[in-house]
């Protein structure tokens, strides 16, 4: 299994560009959570899903930010615009069936650098 | 509030010695347990849970750690650490499906 894939890995971008960031979570696993890491705040969950249905956004920081899971193989993470307070790295990570009783499993993170 | 806290901000041990790394939750009933590890640029990595049972796990890469109730405590251990265990560790504390993060201990190991 090629674990959680993310892509880019890194985004540089200007100021006020909208900004997608892309998540392949594992096959058959059916929790997807987006997190954003950052000196200052450290790890938070921004949303989860389960079978493809947003569950809890209540991490989301600004209506700048959406995320969307129109299948069970596909995430997207989407600021509009972006701000150069929104740096940070953004990990993907996903769980089997009870994500309480399964281990999350992380992507490698992508890397969002706005200017 | 409901928080994970790790006290140390940075640990440096040397090749072979043991490593304690602290975790203390605070939350109105007992979570479930992680601990994670993150090398540099990379992801994070389970390392070991905590649900419930016996209070000392056992993980991967040697990796054990224990849960005290008592001390709302759940403190991670290697007995001899290598090079490689350089690497920033995450306590983490499932409630109702979301994931609360320590802000992570920096370890560095000396030669």
């Amino acid at each position: 299994d090629a674990g959680v894939i993310q892509s880019p890995r890194h985004e540089v971008t200007e100021m006020g560009q909208e900004v997608t960031l892309r998540c392949k979570p594992i096959s058959g696993h059916d929790y997807l959570f987006w997190y954003r890491q950052t000196m200052m705040r450290g790890l938070e969950l921004l949303i989860y899903f389960n079978n493809n249905v947003p569950i809890d956004d209540s991490g989301m920081p600004e209506d700048r930010f959406s995320a969307k899971m129109p299948n069970a193989s596909f995430s997207t993470l989407k600021i509009q615009p972006s701000e150069p307070r929104d740096s940070a790295v953004y990990f993907c990570a996903s769980s089997g069936e009870g994500a309480r009783d399964n281990e999350q499993f992380f992507g490698p993170g992508t890397r969002l650098t706005v200017l | 509030a409901q928080s994970v806290t790790q006290p140390d901000i940075h640990i440096t041990v040397s090749e072979g010695a043991s490593l304690e790394l602290r975790c203390n939750y605070s939350y109105g009933a007992t979570p479930y347990l992680f601990w994670y590890v993150q090398s540099p640029g990379q992801g994070l990595q389970l390392l070991l849970k905590y649900f419930s049972g016996d209070t000392l796990v056992q993980g991967i890469k040697g990796f054990e750690a224990e849960f005290k109730r008592s001390q709302s405590s759940f403190n991670l251990r290697k007995p001899s650490v290598h090079w490689s265990d350089a690497a920033e560790y995450f306590c983490a504390a499932d409630n109702d499906y979301k994931l609360s993060f320590g802000a992570g201990t920096t370890v560095t190991v000396r030669a």
